[in-house]
């Protein structure tokens, strides 16, 4: 079970946006941050809690250990606007979040 | 670069079943963990089942065990998944995805997609 909030969020460009992911049972550091935009597949931003992945931009870093994750966007920029999604990889069955719309504000 | 291509999605009855395909190029496909992950119209993301590199491994959500089976063809490139007894819970567009691998974690995380197949259950 994973808990993200919040749901949504209203910010400019500029902002910092902090997502939370909460586990219901421990999953180390094995944990992973995905956007997607409407009409397209999710894309991997953040994968072992806290290490980005190739091509993307260093704005977005990934914190946590345990049960609790961060994502958080330093400087939120207009191709950020996007749904994102936490996802637990320490056991099956493998979840994700409810997701977190970032809007415009 | 990496391609997957998702097919057989269509409209189906309640207790039929469909079988999807995806096609994966542009990396050595035998080496890489493979993955379904679906999304209900308007709804979030759910994993469904992954398959090991050599097809060795398979693991599947509580919601789909039983019904889904994956499988893979590594001389043809090619990612299965049969889908029986079908219901209305099961409409959503699937997506396969690549692991990050086939060594754990890396393997459980979703490195790339399709652009998704969509099933409709309805009667």
């Amino acid at each position: 079970q994973m808990t993200q909030s919040p749901s949504s969020v209203s910010a400019s460009v500029g902002d910092r946006v902090t997502i939370t992911c909460r586990a219901s049972q421990g999953s180390g550091s094995w944990f992973a941050w995905y956007q997607q935009k409407p009409g397209e597949a999710p894309k991997l931003l953040i994968y072992g809690a806290s290490s980005l992945q190739s091509g993307v931009p260093s704005r977005f870093s990934g914190s946590g250990s345990g049960t609790d994750f961060t994502l958080t966007i330093s400087s939120l920029q207009p191709e950020d606007f996007a749904t994102y999604y936490c996802q637990q990889a320490g056991s099956f069955p493998l979840t994700f979040g409810g997701g977190t719309k970032v809007e415009i504000k | 670069q990496v391609q997957l291509v998702e097919s057989g999605g269509g409209v189906v009855q309640p207790g039929g079943s469909l079988r999807l395909s995806c096609a994966g190029s542009g990396f050595s496909f035998s080496s890489y963990a493979m993955h379904w992950v679906r999304q209900a119209p308007g709804k979030g993301l759910e994993w469904v089942s992954l398959i090991s590199h050599d097809g060795n491994e398979q693991y599947y959500a509580d919601s789909v065990r039983g019904r889904f089976s994956i499988s893979r063809d590594n001389s043809r490139n090619m990612l299965h998944m049969q889908m029986n007894s079908l219901t209305t819970e099961d409409t959503a567009l699937y997506y396969c995805a690549r692991g990050m691998g086939d060594s754990k974690p890396r393997s459980r995380y979703f490195e790339d997609w399709g652009q998704g197949t969509l099933v409709t259950v309805s009667s």
